[in-house]
């Protein structure tokens, strides 16, 4: 199994109170990803980083920021958190060969906003 | 943008039938995943699909890809309870990131 872990994987949290979700790879991969699962809409990308300190947006990035200030470790932060963002958050990774661009994934964390 | 559909997005089978999940996407794009999802737990690879053609096989899933078509397909032969999961297809967009349809939840009953 691709050494990734998310921390916490279980959170409560209030509306309007900022989170923090953490993302620790011991792969050495370059790129890590974002993404939030919910019913009907399937895994939407959240933010991507390809490289410490290089990141971009994806199709859900609103009201969401990350960092990486390591090779090994991908904060995601909800500003203010709402409702909507509820989820399941899983982190991914993918070393991006020439050819190959599969990504492994976390084991989830669970976020409810209350 | 690259969209990714899959369909059926619900798909409930009896055993011993065979039937087809469909991925269809809307960009150029010659590398293609499914993944497999159970109940509460995190995605796990089935098969890489990186060129037209391409045709991945494991037990009862066969996996392929025409990327002329903008098309993969996942064939299920002879379903049995234990492939009852939801499936997802991804597809690279430039090289980045993966872009994932909604996935198909496949229910196989005796």
């Amino acid at each position: 199994d691709a050494g990734i872990t998310q921390s916490p994987r279980h959170k409560v949290t209030e509306t309007g109170t900022p989170v923090t979700l953490r993302c620790h790879q011991t792969e050495n991969h370059r790129y890590m990803y974002w993404y939030r699962q919910d019913p009907g809409h399937g895994l939407r990308l959240i933010h991507y980083s390809y490289g410490v300190k290089d990141t971009d947006k994806g199709e859900v990035s609103d009201g969401y920021s990350v960092s990486r200030s390591k090779t090994e470790d991908f904060l995601l932060t909800l500003e203010s958190a709402t409702s909507s963002q509820t989820s399941v958050y899983f982190c991914a990774i993918s070393s991006v060969a020439v050819t190959n661009t599969e990504a492994f994934f976390g084991q989830g964390t669970r976020l409810t906003v209350v | 943008e690259l969209k990714v559909e899959q369909n059926p997005l619900f798909l409930s089978m009896q055993e011993g039938k065979n039937y087809t999940i469909y991925c269809n996407y809307s960009t150029t794009s010659d590398r293609l995943y499914w993944y497999r999802q159970d109940p509460g737990k995190s995605l796990e690879s089935l098969f890489v699909l990186l060129s037209n053609g391409a045709v991945k096989q494991e037990g009862r899933l066969m996996a392929s890809l025409d990327t002329k078509a903008r098309l993969s397909t996942l064939h299920i032969t002879a379903a049995v309870h234990d492939l009852s999961a939801t499936y997802f297809c991804a597809v690279d967009q430039a090289g980045t990131a993966l872009i994932f349809g909604k996935g198909t939840t496949l229910s196989v009953s005796s």
